[in-house]
């Protein structure tokens, strides 16, 4: 069974440029997470989704954030405009069962964002 | 502030002898924790958990304890391998999100 996976690995941008992170979850896993990890710093929670919908968005740093999941399936976190104190490794993690919290969470590898 | 809080950035031992990480969360209401183990470039990966109704818990080489009073746990490693060399970070549940501690990086000395 394939892992979470993320699209694309590192990417280098500069400030004030778009970028998009793609994560595909385990597939048939309903919750889908996001998470950072600014240099040195805990992984931080930015947002879950339950299939589609936003459960829980507590976690985004301002509006310049903006998630999706079109379908339940995969999900894209966009930056726009980028700026320094995003950088950061994204992560993007996936559990089973809607309504079970106690369901393992599966990482992904990890995006690394660098805005220079 | 964090709620999480792992205090010890780094760690070393030498294989075969007993790795010791510890935690503390400040919040009383969490009432599941677990560690996650992180290689280079690579995501993290599910160690082992609690709930807060126990006070230890046993996988193989691992155990974590939780002491509820004191709002602390640790996660011992016996024996620590050389391959257990990563970054550990230490999670309480929220609801759903996990809340992370800063993570504590192992060094198991061949």
């Amino acid at each position: 069974e394939a892992g979470v996976t993320q699209f694309p690995s590192h990417s280098v941008i500069e400030k004030g440029q778009t970028v998009t992170l793609r994560c595909d979850p385990i597939s048939g896993h309903d919750n889908l997470y996001w998470y950072r990890r600014v240099m040195g710093k805990e992984i931080k929670f930015l947002l879950h989704f339950v299939k589609e919908s936003k459960q829980d968005e507590s976690g985004m740093p301002n509006n310049r954030f903006l998630a999706e999941r079109t379908g339940g399936t995969y999900s894209t976190l966009k930056v726009q405009p980028a700026e320094l104190e995003d950088s950061g490794v994204y992560f993007c993690a996936s559990s089973q069962v809607e309504g079970d919290p106690y369901n393992e969470q599966f990482f992904g590898p990890g995006t690394r964002l660098t805005v220079l | 502030d964090q709620q999480v809080k792992q205090n010890s950035p780094s760690l070393s031992v030498q294989e075969g002898r007993i790795s010791i990480l510890n935690c503390d969360y400040t919040n009383s209401m969490f009432d599941y924790f677990l560690w996650y183990k992180k290689y280079p470039a690579e995501g993290p990966t599910f160690l082992i958990s609690i709930s807060s109704i126990k006070d230890k818990n046993e996988d193989g080489r691992f155990t974590v304890f939780l002491n509820k009073s004191a709002k602390h746990l640790s996660l011992h490693i016996v024996p620590s391998q050389p391959g257990d060399s990563a970054v550990y970070f230490c999670a309480a549940k929220g609801t759903y999100k996990y809340i992370f501690g800063t993570g504590t990086r192992l060094k198991v000395l061949a």
